[in-house]
């Protein structure tokens, strides 16, 4: 059965606090892997697609890896503002529709 | 550049009313698909659309739940008969395409409350 697992559910860091999220995925044929922010009340805000192992992409001060099994979205000298919820999804095979991870709670506190 | 909307963005039904939920896609997004967040649970796939066409409802209870897409207008999440297990968060979603290389982008989301 295709399932992503996040880790840790909860991540509360000082500001500056380098730390990694991990996604964990089990799924056949996969064709993308997805990291998506949501803050409270609002819809998942895109972030990365990554396609094969080996590949790295990177946005202000989140850069996400991705291995045969598992994908790390690693936040450097975090603000307060990258507070939110952090989702990851994989998509696979022929199918458009996304399997969601629980997602990881990040607090980065001044 | 308009987003994905979602209306409305909070409904209130008391059991066995109906619930219809809007999306309307980014503009030149012919996929849509409808997802389910309920609380301290992950976002779940309900159904995908294209114009006029059901292309995947793998995730839809077979009961009580349709999903339309016409021609003209939005997509519409229906709900029958809501009872208190249906109060989520449902989003809609729209993309170019179905590979990867489209990523989906998200509304804001419904939130139903069955009272």
């Amino acid at each position: 059965e295709d399932q992503v697992t996040q880790s840790p559910e909860a991540l509360r860091l000082q500001e500056g606090e380098s730390s990694s999220l991990n996604c964990s995925y089990t799924v056949s044929g996969l064709r993308g892997l997805f990291w998506y922010r949501q803050d409270p009340g609002k819809g998942p805000e895109f972030l990365f697609t990554l396609y094969s192992a080996g590949e790295e992409k990177e946005k202000e001060r989140l850069k996400a890896t991705l291995t045969k099994k598992e994908s790390f979205l690693h936040i450097t000298a975090p603000k307060p503002e990258d507070s939110a919820t952090y989702l990851c999804a994989v998509q696979r095979g022929s199918q458009g529709n996304l399997i969601f991870g629980k997602g990881t709670k990040l607090s980065v506190k001044p | 550049n308009a987003g994905v909307m979602q209306n409305p963005r909070h409904l209130v039904r008391r059991r066995g009313q109906e619930a219809r939920l809007r999306c309307s896609p980014m503009k030149g997004h012919s996929h849509v698909y409808w997802y389910r967040q309920l609380p301290e649970e992950g976002l779940k796939f309900m159904v995908y659309l294209q114009k006029e066409n059901i292309i995947d409802e793998s995730g839809m209870p077979k009961e009580r739940f349709s999903a339309e897409f016409p021609k003209e207008g939005p997509s519409i999440l229906r709900i029958q008969q809501v009872v208190r297990g249906d109060s989520a968060a449902y989003f809609c979603a729209s993309s170019l395409g179905t590979s990867a290389d489209y990523e989906q982008y998200f509304g804001p989301g419904t939130r139903l409350t069955v009272t």
